[in-house]
């Protein structure tokens, strides 16, 4: 069974930062894409940040509104994925959900449960 | 970047009533098009990917349809398990995109 599960959320004040992690299992972590997507109160899902696989060189893709700020990155040995947040804004704050984009079609097909990050003073 | 344009954002239906949700891009997609279905508190699931396939395990009463520019979901027999948000998300290019979500509540 293909499990994702977030964790890192929390509480932060605007300009500091937090790591969130997602453990992955129940699929061969190295050959897909993976992605963090946010939902922010109130508003639509955001697609935030996809890592390619080995394969693609582990190149990376980020929304406009993060570029800069986050940075994507994965540790295949210990099927994790993560995303360092950096110069945290309120305009951040949202429950962020890891996803698996589907071999050959990269639609999200799995998603973890997410985790939520507030940012406030 | 691409705009998704979802209409509409609120819809109110009954038990068995088929319901139509449009997804209108800002640009041609060709067919790079996924629409997801979301309940409170969980993750958003996927119904249908590359505009029209859908996925294994989704009722049938589920189908998708459209390409270029403007998109259809549409559930043919609305069941009260069915009442959520949808909402539609290109692949087209990067920035990827989501429409705003269309809430279907019960009339």
């Amino acid at each position: 069974e293909v499990q994702l599960v977030e964790s890192g959320g929390g509480l932060v004040q605007p300009g500091g930062s937090l790591r969130l992690s997602c453990a992955a299992s129940g699929f061969t972590f190295s050959d897909f894409y993976m992605d963090w997507v946010r939902h922010a109160p109130g508003k639509g899902l955001e697609w935030v940040a996809r890592t390619r696989d080995k394969g693609s060189s582990y190149t990376v893709e980020y929304a406009t509104s993060v570029k800069g700020r986050f940075t994507i990155s994965r540790d295949d040995s210990n099927n994790s994925l993560y995303l360092q947040m950096n110069s945290l804004k309120t305009e951040d704050t949202a429950v962020y959900y890891c996803a698996r984009a589907g071999v050959g079609t990269r639609y999200f097909d799995y998603w973890g449960q997410g985790t939520l990050v507030t940012v406030s003073s | 970047d691409i705009q998704l344009t979802q209409s509409p954002s609120f819809l109110s239906a009954s038990v068995g009533d088929r319901v139509t949700i449009t997804c209108r891009a800002s640009q041609d997609i060709n067919n790079y098009l996924a629409w997801y279905q979301q309940k409170p508190g969980k993750a958003p699931k996927l119904l249908i990917s590359a505009a029209s396939t859908l996925q294994s395990g989704v009722p049938s009463r589920f189908s998708g349809s459209g390409s270029g520019t403007e998109f259809t979901l549409t559930i043919s027999s609305l069941q009260p398990e069915d009442f959520a948000t949808y909402c539609c998300q290109h692949l087209r290019s990067y920035p990827l995109t989501f429409g705003g979500g269309t809430k279907v509540e019960i009339k």
